[in-house]
């Protein structure tokens, strides 16, 4: 059975550094064709793509938030984490990891149950 | 980076009717194209990938077509339970379209 769930804080004040950890069982990061997403969903808008680890290490950036975002895997401990520098009340949303899969068509299959974050002081 | 616009933004339809979502990419995307559900509180739920792949446990009254850059989802015999937000996502750059809403 494959999960993933996120965690870190609820409440982060603007400009601080927002630590999210997505923690999933049931598939490895060191297997080829896998990947771990970070997507999020402000509120009343659109699923937004932040960033992309493969198992080789490779990673995928959304232009937009590059130079604010930083990802790290952890096969060993079955960890990915992600880092969002400077943040703001826009930056308020729910943050899911999803799992990527690549073989046999490249698609987001499983997803956390999201952890919602309020960017406020 | 690639956009990604749905049409349309919202959509009204019955129980048993037959509706069509359509994805439009800035350039080709080829067949790298997903569609998700997503039900207020909930994560995205995955129903087709490679543009016309039907997930597994997904009603086959899901399906979707496309390529290159023109990509539709379609639900047949609606149910209440399809009332949800639907999104497209593209592969290249892995962007998201901007939604429709579906009231059933």
């Amino acid at each position: 059975q494959i999960t993933l769930k996120e965690s870190g804080p609820t409440l982060v004040k603007p400009t601080q550094t927002l630590t999210l950890t997505c923690s999933f069982s049931g598939f490895s990061l060191d297997t080829s064709g896998v990947g771990v997403a970070w997507i999020r969903l402000p509120p009343g808008k659109a699923l937004e793509f932040l960033t992309l680890v493969y198992w080789d290490d490779d990673k995928r950036y959304n232009p937009s938030l590059r130079s604010r975002l930083t990802i790290t895997k952890d096969p060993s401990r079955n960890q990915v984490v992600l880092a969002m520098t400077n943040v703001d009340p826009l930056d308020t949303a729910t943050y899911y990891c999803a799992r990527l899969l690549i073989t046999g068509g490249k698609r987001l299959d499983h997803w956390g149950q999201g952890t919602l974050v309020t960017v406020s002081s | 980076d690639i956009q990604m616009t749905q049409s349309p933004s919202t959509l009204s339809a019955s129980v048993g009717d037959r509706v069509t979502i359509t994805c439009r990419a800035s350039q080709s995307v080829s067949g790298w194209l997903a569609w998700f559900q997503q039900k207020p509180g909930t994560a995205p739920k995955l129903l087709i990938y490679r543009a016309s792949a039907l997930e597994t446990g997904v009603p086959s009254r899901f399906s979707g077509s496309g390529y290159g850059t023109d990509f539709t989802l379609t639900i047949s015999g609606l149910q209440p339970d399809d009332s949800a937000t639907y999104y497209c996502q593209q592969y290249n750059s892995f962007t998201f379209g901007q939604g429709t809403k579906l009231e059933i």
